[in-house]
């Protein structure tokens, strides 16, 4: 099995709400990665986590607050967006740790729209 | 720093014709390179990767590291590959692997 599972598939949120996104994956990966995908560009790393831990972010906005409560488990948290910030985001993991030479595997993302 | 190039935005063939979409990198340490499919909003799949050497759907690429280049091939393209595609980078960030993604080829087969 080497699925990353997102949901929900499609959010649409106003400007003053608060949403998650969620992200799961039973692999056993120790890695787990946020990545914005706007339309026709490609992926764009957000965050990552290793062991939990916060390892990268990078230079993301505060309205968007990661969180890792297990190793199988990431979350997105939303707050305050912005219409710019509609794109697809992509959930990713991988075995992990320092220096891994491992694949990454893509959820099949969350489609946001803010309004 | 590290850089992932994929020149041609679209590439259009007949089906039956070859393929090859161009990637070149650029990184200071030693490269770990895929190439993933996005088909029109599915998820993005693992296509290949540099390391196992192995063909995927008639796929093949190989890592040139004289032309720092890792191009995609395929004899006789089909209607069904139709895709987006990225050449990825996967490089230590930090200390982390991460992927830096060039910004694709919308491959186009048409009958």
């Amino acid at each position: 099995d080497t699925e990353v599972t997102q949901t929900p598939k499609h959010l649409v949120m106003g400007m003053t709400n608060k949403k998650s996104l969620k992200c799961e994956q039973h692999m056993g990966h120790r890695a787990m990665y946020w990545y914005k995908q706007k339309a026709k560009k490609p992926p764009e790393l957000m965050f990552v986590y290793s062991y939990e831990k916060l390892s990268i972010n990078e230079s993301v906005p505060s309205r968007f607050s990661p969180e890792c409560p297990n190793s199988s488990l990431l979350n997105l948290h939303l707050h305050a967006l912005q219409p710019e910030d509609s794109a697809l985001y992509l959930c990713a993991s991988s075995h992990g740790g320092r220096n891994s030479g491992n694949t990454i595997y893509f959820g099949e993302g969350s489609w946001l729209t803010v309004v | 720093a590290q850089r992932v190039t994929q020149p041609e935005k679209l590439l259009s063939v007949f089906k039956g014709a070859p393929v090859e979409l161009k990637c070149n990198y650029s990184y200071s340490g030693s490269p770990e390179l895929f190439w993933y499919v996005q088909y029109s909003r599915q998820r993005l799949q693992l296509l290949l990767r540099h390391i196992s050497r192995e063909s995927i759907k008639g796929f093949t690429a190989d890592l040139n590291k004289g032309e720092t280049s890792f191009h995609l091939k395929k004899p006789f393209a089909q209607e069904e590959d139709s895709a987006m595609y990225y050449c990825a980078l996967k490089w230590m960030n930090s200390g982390y692997s991460t992927l830096t993604f060039g910004k694709g080829t919308m491959l186009l087969v048409s009958p």
